[in-house]
Order: C-alpha cells, then sequence, then structure tokens
C-alpha cells in the first residue's frame, strides 16, 4: 500500500456521461497530481493542486476538471465522455516539493463503451 | 520545455543477468532530478531509484544502479543479476531542481524477463 488511495479501481460508462475520480493523498503530503496513461500517449500530466490550489496545468481537455478540498483530497471530474478518454487515471501525491518524486495511487481504470 | 526520451520500446534479457535501459533527456538547466519508476503488470507506479543532478556520484539501489551523464544528458539504468520479478515497463522521467514543478515522463521501456 502507497499510502495514496484511488477510488474506484474500476469504472465502466457510456459515451456522453459523466464521472468522478477520487484520490486521496498519502498523509502529509500537499500536492496532488493526476496523470493520464493510454497506451499510446503513455503517462500525459493533467493537473496538479497544491493545498488546495490549483498550481499547474497540463494537457487537460476542458471537459475534465479537478478540486482539492480542505482535507486535501481531490477528485477529477470527466464529463461528456468519450470513446477516447478510456485509459488510467492515476493520482499522485508528494509533500511541498517533489524532489523525492511522487508517490503513485494503484490508479482508476476508466472504460467508456 | 523539457523533454525525456526513451529509444528502446522493449529490452529482452534472461534471470541472472545484466541489462541497461537507456534515457535521454533535453533542458537547459543546470540542477533537476531524474528518476526511473517502475509498473509492473499490477500498474502500480513504483520508485526504483533517483538522481541528483548535482552530484557526480551514480546513485544505486541494491541491484539497480544509473549511468548518469550530465554533459550528455543521458540517464541510463543497470539492473543486476536480473529477477523475474523485475519484467515490467520502466520509466525515466524529469523534474526542475526547484521541485515545484511536475514530473515529464519518458514512454517507456517494457522489459521481458526470461528463466
Amino acid at each position: 500500500d502507497s499510502g495514496v488511495t484511488q477510488t474506484p479501481k474500476h469504472l465502466i460508462t457510456a459515451t456522453g456521461q459523466r464521472v468522478t475520480l477520487r484520490c486521496s493523498p498519502r498523509s502529509g503530503d500537499l500536492s496532488v497530481y493526476w496523470y493520464q496513461q493510454s497506451l499510446d500517449q503513455g503517462l500525459q500530466f493533467l493537473i496538479q493542486y497544491y493545498n488546495g490550489e490549483e498550481r499547474a496545468k497540463g494537457n487537460i481537455l476542458e471537459r475534465f476538471s479537478a478540486q482539492q478540498f480542505p482535507d486535501l483530497h481531490s477528485e477529477l471530474n470527466l464529463s461528456s465522455l468519450e470513446l477516447g478518454d478510456s485509459a488510467l487515471y492515476f493520482c499522485a501525491s508528494s509533500p511541498r516539493t517533489a524532489e523525492y518524486g511522487y508517490t503513485f495511487g494503484s490508479g482508476t481504470r476508466l472504460t467508456v463503451v | 520545455a523539457q523533454t525525456v526520451t526513451q529509444s528502446q520500446p522493449e529490452m529482452s534479457v534472461q534471470e541472472a543477468e545484466t541489462v541497461t535501459l537507456s534515457c535521454t533527456y533535453d533542458t537547459s538547466e543546470s540542477d533537476y532530478y531524474l528518476f526511473w519508476y517502475k509498473q509492473p503488470p499490477s500498474r502500480q507506479m513504483i520508485l526504483v531509484i533517483r538522481q541528483e543532478a548535482y552530484k557526480q556520484q551514480n546513485a544505486t539501489e541494491n541491484r539497480f544502479s544509473v549511468n548518469f551523464q550530465k554533459a550528455a544528458k543521458s540517464f541510463s539504468l543497470k539492473i543486476s543479476d536480473s529477477q523475474l520479478g523485475d519484467a515490467a515497463m520502466y520509466f525515466c522521467a524529469y523534474e526542475s531542481w526547484s521541485g515545484y514543478s511536475t514530473l515529464t515522463f519518458g514512454k517507456g521501456t517494457m522489459l521481458l524477463v526470461s528463466p
């Protein structure tokens, strides 16, 4: 157990639907990162939150949004889902800085049918 | 923007042998951090080893070691005495020195280990 908890582990939904992925960071970590891993794109950075505030944005679609709550857990919201959104979504966390790398959760496998 | 390149999509090694995975990166910064992550079939991302660019000494973690060539912007991972459990996708990653940036990953190298 890495200490980073992601739920659900698997999600199957239809095109056009909206889903919410949840992440609880490792105890003491203030930063949360979301990555998308698909077969042909590798690990793509989506967004980072630090202590409740958005810190960095990557290749995140406008249909996607995220937030970090006062208890530091984070949610990634994916709407108007398309087949191409099927992927493994990772949450990772780090202390104030990430000079020692990230601790990853086990991911949420999203399948859009 | 920094880029990380892993030129070997797949590598094979026999148990007990040594294998080296390659990684090159492009940056204009002088201080930064480099990482190797392992992703086994379970899909969990596991940190294998970390290198600080300002340190000349190559990092070592048990059977895993790196060959860090700063001038050449090269960061290869050597796995000694390979084990079946080493079979996984390996990702090289870069982070700016401040630690406030995000990790940039290469596309990965799949390591196959045969008995």
